[in-house]
C-alpha cells in the first residue's frame, strides 16, 4: 500500500517563474487536499477536490494559484509569477469521504529566490 | 486567534515520563485529528476523535474531547526519544460527521523527549 506521493520534493526557483507540483493520492481516495505550511506554523488549507470537482478554495489561493484534478486521480498545483512570499512547504493529503482521516504526503518544499 | 490552538508551545521531558498536550478551538466541529511532524517532514496521522466521542486510545496515545469546553488533550504515555516531534491538532468543522472537509490546524506543540 503506497501512501500519498508528491513531486518534486524540493524546488528552487527565481521570482517571477512559474512552478507546478504534483500529488498522487492513495489510490481509492476520492478527496484530495492542498495545504501550505511556513516555518514554525501549522498547515493552512488551500483547496480540496472530491473526484475531479474542486469543492472549496481558500482566500489564500490568489489568482496566481491554480489547482486541477483532471481525472479524479492525481492533482497539480501551479503557481504563476512566483513571489518570495510563496516560499513554503506545500502539502497534499487524501481521504475517503466516509472516513474523514486525511493522510499527508511528504510535501514539496519551495524556495523562491 | 486560530482555531485549534495548542498548549504548551514547547514541552521538554525525560524518557519514560508522560507528555500531555492540549488543544482549544472556537467553532463546532465534526471531528478533531492529531498529527505528528518530524522536522521538515510530512504529517503523520495519529488519531481521529469524532464530536460524539469523549475518549479514544491507540497504543500509548490517549485523546480526550470535551465539546462543551471546545478542548482536546493528547496524552503520550511512557515517552521515548523517538517521540520527539511537533504535534498538531486539527479540526474538521465542515460537511457532516461522515464527510471530511478542510482541516484547521494550530501552531503545534514542540515535544522534546530527552534520553
Amino acid at each position: 500500500d503506497t501512501g500519498v506521493s508528491q513531486n518534486p520534493r524540493h524546488k528552487i526557483t527565481k521570482r517571477g517563474q512559474n512552478v507546478t507540483f504534483r500529488c498522487d493520492p492513495i489510490s481509492e481516495h476520492n478527496r484530495l487536499y492542498w495545504y501550505r505550511q511556513t516555518l514554525g506554523q501549522g498547515p493552512e488549507f488551500l483547496t480540496y477536490f472530491q473526484n475531479e470537482a474542486q469543492l472549496e478554495k481558500s482566500r489564500l489561493l490568489s489568482d496566481r494559484f491554480s489547482a486541477e484534478r483532471p481525472k479524479g486521480s492525481f492533482s497539480t498545483l501551479e503557481i504563476q509569477r512566483t513571489e518570495q512570499g510563496d516560499s513554503a512547504m506545500y502539502l497534499c493529503a487524501s481521504s475517503l469521504v466516509v472516513v474523514g482521516t486525511q493522510y499527508f504526503g511528504p510535501g514539496t518544499r519551495l524556495l523562491v529566490l | 486567534s486560530q482555531q485549534g490552538e495548542e498548549d504548551p508551545q514547547a514541552l521538554s521531558i525525560q524518557e519514560g515520563e508522560n507528555a500531555t498536550m492540549n488543544c482549544s478551538y472556537k467553532t463546532s466541529i465534526n471531528n478533531l485529528q492529531w498529527y505528528r511532524q518530524n522536522s521538515g517532514r510530512g504529517l503523520v496521522h495519529l488519531i481521529l476523535i469524532r464530536s460524539n466521542e469523549r475518549e479514544k486510545h491507540s497504543g500509548r496515545l490517549r485523546v480526550t474531547l470535551d465539546t462543551s469546553k471546545k478542548s482536546s488533550s493528547l496524552l503520550i504515555t511512557a515517552s521515548r526519544a523517538a517521540d520527539t516531534a511537533s504535534y498538531f491538532c486539527a479540526t474538521d468543522a465542515g460537511g457532516s460527521e461522515t464527510s471530511g472537509s478542510r482541516l484547521t490546524f494550530g501552531e503545534g506543540t514542540q515535544l522534546t523527549v530527552n534520553p
